[in-house]
């Protein structure tokens, strides 16, 4: 699975949108680019994931570029409970051949009241 | 979207004794889980994957004499500690992963086992 670099932390404004970068520059044609965002002392939470194509869901929208070597998560109107570590991750299409999601380190988001 | 359940969420146990935590899927098949580590502001690691009704493979570095894993049915998989030390002392995530419509892989919320 090709590796990923996010900035480690990122303040935010309540109430203001949250855009989360994350660099994939050896993206190869098959791997999709997820998002997960653990809470502090829980597990890991899907966000959302994507191909090529951006994708909007009720969490957050994924804006990926068109080259896809790198990508935006972005919470339109984060609040305090958007407080948490967001982790980039390219994989496979998930099947039965796929492999486990490997975190890296993540970027801290602390929204400030 | 499916649910992963893990007990208990904490756990305080002695040095030297073992500690069972128990995953389970709650509304699908779980032909796969994962179990990873978590230590204070580090990422997750993994320490195992186990399909069902098979041996668990382990990555390198985790004994797989002291972390027992069990995934007997397709609903539940569990990670005994054995003789465990302060330094066992961490935050432990379990994952499952299915078919169909649950090949994606969902985590539970985790256990925090201290050991005193």
């Amino acid at each position: 699975d090709a590796k990923t670099t996010q900035p480690p932390s990122m303040d935010c404004a309540e109430g203001r949108a949250a855009n989360l970068p994350c660099n994939h520059s050896t993206i190869s044609g098959n791997e999709y680019v997820y998002w997960y965002r653990q809470i502090h002392s829980q597990g890991p939470q899907y966000i959302i994931h994507g191909l090529k194509n951006n994708e909007t869901n009720e969490m957050a929208s994924l804006i990926i570029t068109e080259d896809r070597k790198s990508s935006t998560l972005i919470l339109p109107h984060a609040t305090l409970r958007d407080t948490a570590v967001y982790y980039c991750i390219v994989r496979v299409a998930p099947g039965t051949s796929a492999r486990q999601l490997t975190f890296g380190s993540g970027t801290q988001l602390t929204v400030l009241p | 979207g499916a649910v992963v359940s893990q007990h208990p969420s904490r756990v305080i146990c002695k040095s030297g004794t073992s500690v069972k935590i128990e995953c389970r899927s709650l509304d699908f098949q779980a032909t796969t889980m994962f179990w990873y580590r978590q230590f204070p502001k580090q990422s997750l690691m993994l320490m195992a994957t186990s399909n069902e009704g098979s041996k668990a493979t382990y990555e390198q570095g985790v004994e797989k004499d002291k972390f027992l894993i069990n995934h007997a049915s397709l609903t539940l998989s569990t990670l005994t500690v054995t003789s465990a030390h302060p330094e066992d002392s961490s935050f432990y995530i379990c994952s499952a992963r299915g078919s169909g419509i649950a090949y994606e892989q969902y985590f539970g919320p985790g256990t925090r086992l201290t050991v005193t």
